[in-house]
């Protein structure tokens, strides 16, 4: 497995509560994602970043936001959980913009909203 | 930006038989990758197989290969033999030669009967 690691891999939190998600890769790739997956949309980009502190919106971007320091960690922040954002997210790395790249995901995180 | 249509929600097929799954997309470009990813149950995603548009010959890898029409814009994923571990969500996903984002569909459940 390529070395992602998302954490917390599970997490119950209430309407209102900031809540962050980590992504760790030991790939020292350039490129990650966040994305969000629910049923009925497939997976969709909230944000990305191709280099420490550079970061961009994906399109839904709205009621996140994301931070990269360093080059293997990629947090993406929930400043006020709403239910709506009840979904699984899944972290990604890519090596490079070009050429047949992939995407390699983590294991995802399940974050529930009440 | 680009859409990717998957117009089976679920396919079914008999353990050891062949299955399609359909996958359009809308662009404009010339030079663009497609992949499919596969999500078993453990929902870790998986690469399955992945193609260049420049390149005529369609992709293969071992019991999956797929049926590339670029003219119809056109990308379906054909599994051979099919086995009880292919039992999973299947995602079509388009990138284009230079792009940052990935765009996918919204997936294709499939269930293999024994």
């Amino acid at each position: 497995d390529a070395g992602i690691t998302q954490s917390p891999r599970h997490k119950v939190t209430e309407t209102g509560t900031p809540v962050t998600l980590r992504c760790h890769q030991t790939e020292n790739h350039r490129y990650m994602y966040w994305y969000r997956q629910d049923p009925g949309h497939g997976l969709r980009l909230i944000h990305y970043s191709y280099g420490v502190k550079d970061t961009d919106k994906g399109e839904v971007s709205d009621g996140y936001s994301v931070s990269r320091s360093k080059t293997e960690d990629f947090l993406l922040t929930l400043e006020s959980a709403t239910s709506s954002q009840t979904s699984v997210y899944f972290c990604a790395i890519s090596s490079s913009w070009t050429g047949a790249n992939v995407l390699t995901f983590g294991a995802g995180s399940r974050l529930t909203v009440l | 930006a680009q859409t990717v249509t998957q117009s089976q929600p679920e396919m079914s097929v008999q353990e050891a038989e062949t299955v399609t799954l359909s996958c359009t997309y809308d662009t404009s470009e010339s030079d663009y990758y497609l992949f499919w990813y596969k999500q078993p149950p453990s929902r870790q995603m998986i690469l399955v197989i992945r193609q260049e548009a420049y390149k005529q010959q369609n992709a293969t890898e071992n019991r999956f290969s797929v049926n590339f029409q670029k003219a119809a814009k056109s990308f379906s994923l054909k599994i051979s033999d099919s086995q009880l571990g292919d039992a999973a969500m299947y995602f079509c996903a388009y990138r284009s030669y230079t792009g940052n984002q990935f765009y996918f569909g919204t997936g294709t459940s499939l269930t293999v009967i024994p």
